[in-house]
């Protein structure tokens, strides 16, 4: 497995404003994908993030809303923009890494946020 | 389209077992895997299946139908640590961006 790190962990955030999540992750991975999970709710991809190149992004979630960088294998950025409380979520980190089993997608601790 | 649909909730006794069934729909299928979220906590990875059969961990067991679209996650001798929230979800070939779709989960409670 691989050790996700994110930052921050918790946070209350004030409507209108953005907040920038970071992932660290402790292997060089080609792919890494932020999952978004609502209250109550299953997890969503919100976009893969490869480095090299533009995140590619889901039905429904669009760049200017959630820009994300990959500047390196081992490190992802995603900022929640403009947010309502809408955003209120669990916004989480995944990598995908070959095992024994094959390809297996491994999730940070989440970064909760509270949108007031 | 694609889909995955599992029970919303199940209760059972400790030391009992339990057996979680995730059904899905979709093209291109790769494999099925299960994840247990407890309440404040991110998903942990269980258990992964591409082939048809049983995977054994532990306590847990996965199981996978190809033909039948059809997959569960068997807990044995339950204990009060295994309430949570359980996903399956499916990894498409060729997808490129959606490499895992989740069921809306089932939640487990066990009781003594």
């Amino acid at each position: 497995s691989a050790v996700i790190s994110q930052k921050p962990s918790r946070d209350i955030c004030q409507r209108g404003t953005s907040l920038t999540i970071q992932c660290q992750v402790d292997s060089q991975v080609t792919m890494m994908f932020w999952y978004r999970q609502q209250p109550g709710q299953s997890l969503t991809l919100i976009a893969t993030a490869n480095q090299g190149s533009e995140a590619t992004y889901e039905s429904g979630f669009v760049i200017d809303k959630f820009p994300i960088s990959r500047p390196n294998l081992t490190f992802s950025t995603l900022t929640v923009s403009n947010m309502s409380p809408e955003d209120s979520s669990i916004y989480l980190c995944s990598v995908m890494l070959q095992t024994f089993s094959g390809n297996t997608i491994y999730f940070g601790e989440g970064s909760w946020l509270t949108v007031v | 389209g694609q889909s995955l649909e599992q029970p919303s909730e199940v209760t059972a006794v400790e030391g009992a077992i339990v057996q979680i069934n995730c059904t899905y729909q979709t093209s291109g299928f790769y494999g099925l895997s299960w994840y247990q979220q407890h309440d404040g906590g991110a998903p942990t990875f269980l258990s992964y299946n591409a082939l048809d059969g049983l995977e054994e961990t532990g306590r847990f067991s996965s199981f996978l139908s190809r033909s039948d679209s059809y997959g569960y996650l068997l807990l044995q001798e339950l204990q009060m640590k295994d309430s949570a929230s359980y996903f399956c979800a499916f990894t498409i070939i060729g997808a490129g961006n959606t490499p895992l779709v989740f069921g809306k989960g089932t939640r487990l409670s066990v009781i003594a």
